[in-house]
């Protein structure tokens, strides 16, 4: 059963406009949530991550916001860019575990 | 400063066939995971490790995956006898082993792509 939910496999953005991912999660004790970005024939590489302290956290462009009543994150993009075409997954764990749990992954075309 | 290194990037095997992907994890990471990548359910975690010793492997599909860390910088996932369902993206992952804390994100290996004829 998917702890993590990113309900749409794909997303098309025109460059410069923002991009909107989002995902929900299910487990109440999950208190830190991390967004990665995989390009084709890579890993996955870390982007951006969250605590449940929060409600917002900043680096650059990117942008995560943490709803935790509605159990709901989303990355902003902005202003996106073709080089920002890639699958990213959300993923959330808990302190008093071990182990991340992962999004199916939402795939992010940024059209020139 | 090498990241976490997989091998073989690439296997085709046939069904029945014995198939080892190994895993050197980052220098100074007590924690491993292996996942496998598949468009139904994203990245699943198989099994994870921490300090050698494995922790959770409830993710691991049946008995004919297993997993072995001998030492620090080593770990194999081994699939005998594999399946043309077994094809799948297999990635391995480490951190330090405090997950969950600002910084303790999990480094991914390139993965290994297993394609099962």
């Amino acid at each position: 059963d998917q702890q993590v939910k990113q309900n749409s496999p794909s997303l098309s953005v025109q460059e410069g406009r923002i991009s909107i991912l989002n995902c929900d999660y299910t487990n109440s004790m999950f208190d830190y949530f991390l967004w990665y970005k995989k390009y084709p024939a890579e890993g996955p590489t870390f982007l951006i991550s969250i605590s449940s302290i929060k409600d917002k956290n900043e680096d650059g462009r990117f942008t995560v916001f943490l709803n935790k009543s509605a159990k709901h994150l989303s990355l902003h993009i902005v202003p996106s860019q073709p080089g920002d075409s890639a699958v990213y997954f959300c993923a959330a764990s808990a302190r008093t575990g071990n182990q991340f749990y992962f999004g199916t992954g939402t795939s992010l075309t940024v059209i020139p | 400063d090498a990241g976490v290194i997989q091998s073989p990037r690439h296997e085709v095997t046939e069904m029945g066939q014995e198939v080892t992907l190994r895993c050197k994890p980052i220098s100074g990471h007590n924690s491993l995971f292996w996942y496998r990548q598949t468009m139904m359910r994203g990245l699943e975690l198989l099994i994870y490790f921490n300090n050698n010793v494995p922790i959770d492997d409830s993710g691991m599909p049946e008995d004919r995956f297993s997993a072995k860390m001998p030492n620090a910088s080593f770990s194999t996932l081994k699939i005998q006898p594999s399946e043309p369902r077994d094809s799948a993206v297999y990635f391995c992952a480490s951190s330090t082993p405090l997950p969950g804390l600002a910084g303790n994100e999990q480094f991914f290996g390139p993965g290994t792509r297993l394609t099962v004829l």
